[in-house]
Order: structure tokens, then sequence, then C-alpha cells
């Protein structure tokens, strides 16, 4: 399975566009990229999935370079409602293994 | 539409008591999962039921982790003899097809063991 790293945790303010960056340099071919939203005191939230190039939805757009070995979610203009943990993950799009393997994420915070 | 539910939403037991969560799936999702969630951390995986079957439990910490989905709808995680390091959130998801990565989540049940 290939291994994610994103950061921790990321500072931004409200009507910012913020871009958070995930490495997967092991990214095997017929893996996907996903990502979830965490609100405190609530499940994840699929946000966005992609395999290349780009992909926008009305959420957030996700950009993933030709190589692959990493991809960008980009949230326009974040409100207050935004702050939340993101969770990048990568794995076959449909897969006998079933399981999402969760990272730790990274911690957004959107101030006033 | 109603979303996955999950019951209790926080429950507190003594070290060495049985508890049981409940998880109600988004109705005619196949596949169901568990995952659990300690403090700070990112969920991870329990175990897997397609329809009442359940096709993976190799994330289960121990033999005093059950699950079942007996109908292929509402399933039950119990817990046997808790102790301290099950207190995490236990987490339930449901999805329409076998080995989506869409997967909708329930609030989740704050398990804490005393």
């Amino acid at each position: 399975l290939a291994k994610t790293t994103q950061p921790i945790s990321m500072d931004s303010y409200e009507g910012q566009e913020v871009n958070i960056t995930c490495s997967h340099n092991n990214i095997a071919t017929n893996d996907y990229i996903t990502w979830y939203q965490q609100f405190p005191s609530q499940g994840p939230r699929f946000i966005i999935q992609g395999y290349k190039t780009k992909v926008t939805n009305e959420v957030a757009s996700l950009f993933i370079p030709a190589d692959r070995k990493s991809s960008t979610l980009s949230l326009p203009r974040v409100s207050l409602s935004d702050t939340a943990v993101y969770y990048c993950l990568v794995g076959p799009r449909m897969d006998s293994s079933y399981k999402l393997i969760f990272g730790s994420g990274t911690r957004l915070l959107v101030r006033p | 539409g109603a979303g996955v539910s999950q019951s209790p939403r926080y429950k507190v037991a003594k070290r060495g008591q049985d508890v049981a969560l409940r998880c109600d799936p988004i109705s005619g999702h196949v596949s169901l999962f568990w995952y659990q969630q300690a403090l700070g951390q990112g969920p991870e995986f329990l175990t897997y039921f397609q329809n009442e079957a359940q096709l993976d439990k190799s994330g289960l910490p121990s033999d005093r982790f059950f699950a079942e989905r007996p109908e292929g709808s509402v399933s039950t995680l119990k817990i046997q003899r808790t102790q301290q390091e099950d207190s995490a959130v236990y987490l339930c998801a449901s999805s329409s097809t076998a080995g989506a990565r869409e997967q909708y989540f329930g609030p989740g049940t704050r398990l804490t063991v005393t």
C-alpha cells in the first residue's frame, strides 16, 4: 500500500485559498487518490477523488501532476467552517481489500 | 435522506464490563465497515461486512472484539471485558458497492473505559 505524507497542521484566514499537498512516492498504477474531511465529533466525509490531472467539484479541486507522486487539495475561499482534519488516502478504486487506510491527516485551522 | 446512525453516542464502561455498539447503515448499502479512532489519530480499520458475511476481520485487536450483521443491515460491535486501551471512538461506515472508496461514516460512539 502506498504511504502518504502530508503536513501535520496548517493555518489560514477566512477568504483565502488553502492548498494541502500530499506526497505518495510509491503510488501504484491502479491507485486512486481520495480525500476525506473530518469535523470534530463527526465521522470522516468523502470530499473528492481523482486519478490524474485535475478534478473539481462543488467543495474542492484536486490537482495531480503527471508523475502522480503527489497531489494537492485546493479549498477556495475558506470559511471558519472549513476548520477540520483533512486526510489523503491512496489505493485502488475498487478493490477486494475494501478498507480505507488513514494517516494522521492535516489539521486545518481557519482564523477570522 | 438518512445517513449512517450509531448508538449510543457516548458510552462509559467500567473495566471488565461488556459493551455493545450499534450501527444503522444507509438503507440498501451492502458494505459495512467498523473503524477505531484514537485521540489525535486517523481511523483504523477493524472489520468489514458484505451483506451479512464478514469478509475481513483482520483489524480486530483481540478476541474480545466481535462484530455481527445477521440480516445484512444493522450491525453490532461487541467488546467483552473492556480494558482501558479500548477507549476510543468507534466509527461505522457503509457504501453502496463492494470495494468503493467513497464510504459514508456515522458520527461514532465515544467509548471511555474507567
